[in-house]
């Protein structure tokens, strides 16, 4: 099983729709989690952190579950400039040595 | 605020050529990174260093080396180039280590070996 997994879509919604993506992660002793955005051709950036209580940041919501050992990304209200690939990215506890997932792509259609 | 300055953005190698590509951060920061990108396998870490003065390996380190200058710069060496190197290469950098906070990450060296 990899370290970090997630479904490289793509997925293609209309602009207004919900769209939701989900990141597994192996490692159970894992500390703390990010999802990241990057645009075509471009370096990644942070978007959020993922709280174990979860956290909002406008149409943004990140959730963590232990339990089942994943986090999700929710973005309400899709804009077309929200198309991009989102990253998940996970520490391991270990020193430094975040993974990255390989990220899901998302297409906002007008 | 430049953040984090990478060159150069393109290059062509022949395999067997060597090139250092270069990172320089002005934020201070003491984590600096390199990544490589390929379609499909994400980002893979190929050296770290925590702080001035030391470099640790990544998940794939084979065929590269890298010199921390000082504090701002961070510089990744092919010695000599593969095509199994082509890919997009990031540096990237954090004020502690990248699992506690928020890294930023250079515009990219996208390298081709032939």
């Amino acid at each position: 099983r990899k370290e970090v997994e997630q479904d490289p879509g793509p997925f293609n919604v209309p602009e207004g729709a919900t769209v939701a993506f989900n990141c597994t992660y192996s490692n159970s002793a894992s500390q703390s989690f990010f999802w990241y955005r990057q645009d075509c051709r471009k370096e990644p950036k942070l978007l959020m952190s993922v709280y174990s209580s979860g956290n909002e940041d406008g149409r943004f919501t990140a959730q963590l579950n232990r339990a089942s050992q994943y986090i999700s990304l929710l973005i309400r209200d899709s804009k077309l400039s929200d198309s991009a690939t989102y990253l998940c990215v996970v520490n391991p506890g270990g020193y430094q040595k975040v993974t990255f997932g390989t990220g899901t792509k998302l297409q906002v259609i007008p | 605020n430049a953040g984090v300055t990478q060159t150069p953005k393109f290059q062509v190698l022949k395999t067997g050529q060597s090139m250092t590509l270069q990172c320089a951060q002005d934020m201070n920061h003491n984590s600096m990174y390199w990544y490589r990108q390929d379609p499909g396998m994400g980002l893979r870490l190929i050296y770290y260093s925590a702080s001035e003065g030391t470099t640790d390996k990544g998940e794939v380190p084979n065929g590269y080396n890298v010199s921390r200058l000082n504090k701002r710069e961070f510089s990744l060496r092919l010695e000599s180039a593969a095509p199994s190197q082509t890919s997009v290469y990031f540096c990237a950098s954090s004020e502690v280590t990248m699992g506690n906070t928020e890294a930023f990450f250079g515009q990219g060296t996208r390298l081709t070996v032939v």
